[in-house]
């Protein structure tokens, strides 16, 4: 079974420019994630989708971050402008399900952004 | 929101050696996770418990949720270089539904 997929990588901007990532969960999962992580830090949502709606995205910096999952499969991740405080993985995590309890969420690779 | 004391932050050990390294928070959780990760890869889950009292192994690993349900911690046993890696616990926070919160991480170097 193929893990949740990323793109880019590797992503090099300077501040006030703008950046979106890309995430392809694993088939059949209805919830899909958002993490930051910070270098020498744990994964921070940012935000939580059920199928295409949003369930949790108290943590998302709403004035610069931006998030949709328009078919409920696929999600992008946008910044825009960036700052230097946004260097960090992004992570991207899918589960069958959610509730309250807890369903395993399997991470994909993670994209490295580096703001200049 | 709420934060996750891990301990240590990094531990340097000989092949062969036991390890230990615990999480605390200061409200209730209802799940405690750990998880691994390595370079350039996303967190990959290794113990899952979820309820207070477990005591749950997998392999050289082995986990146990609190009682007072506000800790856990995680020992691994006769260490091997390809323990390497960052360690977290994580866990669901009895108010905040499904979010997971994630400790600050364990540096794990095994010298062979």
């Amino acid at each position: 079974e193929a893990g949740v997929a990323q793109s880019p990588r590797y992503k090099i901007i300077e501040k006030r420019q703008s950046v979106a990532f890309w995430c392809n969960p694993i088939s059949g999962h209805a919830t899909l994630y958002w993490y930051q992580q910070i270098l020498g830090q744990g994964p921070k949502l940012l935000i939580q989708f059920q199928n295409n709606g949003v369930v949790d995205d108290s943590q998302l910096p709403k004035d610069r971050f931006s998030a949709e999952r328009l078919k409920g499969v696929d999600s992008t991740l946008k910044i825009q402008p960036a700052k230097l405080e946004d260097s960090a993985v992004y992570l991207c995590a899918s589960s069958f399900i959610s509730g309250v309890y807890y369903n395993e969420q399997f991470f994909g690779p993670g994209t490295r952004l580096t703001v200049l | 929101g709420q934060q996750l004391n891990q301990s240590p932050q990094s531990m340097f050990i000989q092949e062969g050696e036991d390890v230990s390294m615990n999480c605390t928070s200061s409200s209730i959780f209802n799940t405690w996770l750990w998880y691994k990760q390595d370079p350039g890869e996303g967190p990959v889950l290794l113990i899952a418990l979820y309820k207070a009292g477990e005591l749950t192994s997998n392999g050289r690993l082995t986990a146990q949720f609190g009682i007072t349900r506000k800790d856990s911690f995680l020992n691994i046993s006769a260490s091997i270089p390809s323990d390497v890696g960052i360690y977290f616990c994580a866990g669901q926070e009895e108010t905040s539904g499904s979010r997971l919160t994630f400790g600050e991480g364990t540096q794990l170097t095994v010298n062979p």
